[in-house]
């Protein structure tokens, strides 16, 4: 299985933004990015996936490296309630599963 | 729209005791389901997987199984819980396989086996 390495966990102030990095180096070509998080006591939710180009929504953007081999998922203003555990995961087309690592816990400071 | 239901939601169970989590997805078809367990503090281990009715897939041998009766239904049981049973239990369901869609997770099942 293609693997990812994230920081165990980060800090960030209140309303500052956040960069969540993600490290992919065996990724192969047919591989998405997909970030998902987990609030406490809840199921993660999913928040953003591509492929090769930078992506938005409404609640992040993922800026994906032009040789694939790392992202960053972007929040642009953090609040409170950003604090969770982000999953960075690559979901392999040949497969219908995908595996969580143990993601990056982040902590917002008020 | 789809959407996921699980239940109960939380569960204390004695240790040898059998169990039955359920899980259903509604407004989609054929959908992947998937059984998660994540552990006090660890992170999210997959433990079965179904493309379609009666098709399942395990990942980790263990005392639990799981069943699709129906094409929107997952169903997790033991017949006997240990303590390592315990857990928070999450179902999934996803769309055409996950390559290009999401995950979808249900609320979860908080299992204490005592």
């Amino acid at each position: 299985d293609a693997k990812t390495t994230q920081p165990n966990s980060m800090e960030s102030n209140e309303e500052e933004p956040v960069h969540l990095p993600c490290n992919h180096s065996t990724i192969s070509g047919t591989d998405y990015i997909h970030w998902y998080r987990q609030l406490p006591s809840q199921g993660p939710e999913y928040v953003i996936h591509g492929l090769t180009s930078n992506v938005n929504n409404r609640m992040a953007s993922l800026a994906i490296a032009e040789d694939r081999k790392s992202s960053t998922l972007i929040l642009h203003r953090a609040t409170l309630r950003d604090a969770a555990v982000y999953y960075c995961i690559l979901n392999m087309n040949r497969d219908d599963k995908i595996i969580f690592g143990k993601g990056t816990r982040l902590h917002i400071l008020p | 729209s789809q959407t996921i239901h699980q239940w109960p939601a939380t569960l204390v169970q004695p240790v040898g005791s059998p169990l039955s989590l359920e899980c259903t997805v509604e407004g989609t078809s054929n959908p992947n389901l998937y059984w998660y367990r994540q552990a006090a503090g660890r992170g999210l281990q997959l433990l079965f997987y179904s493309v379609g009715i009666g098709q399942i897939s395990s990942e980790v041998p263990q005392n639990l199984s799981a069943s699709r009766p129906q094409d929107r239904q997952f169903i997790l049981s033991s017949k006997k819980l240990l303590l390592s049973d315990s857990g928070f239990y999450l179902c999934a369901w996803s769309e055409f396989g996950v390559a290009n869609y999401g995950y979808t997770f249900g609320s979860g099942t908080r299992l204490t086996v005592v």
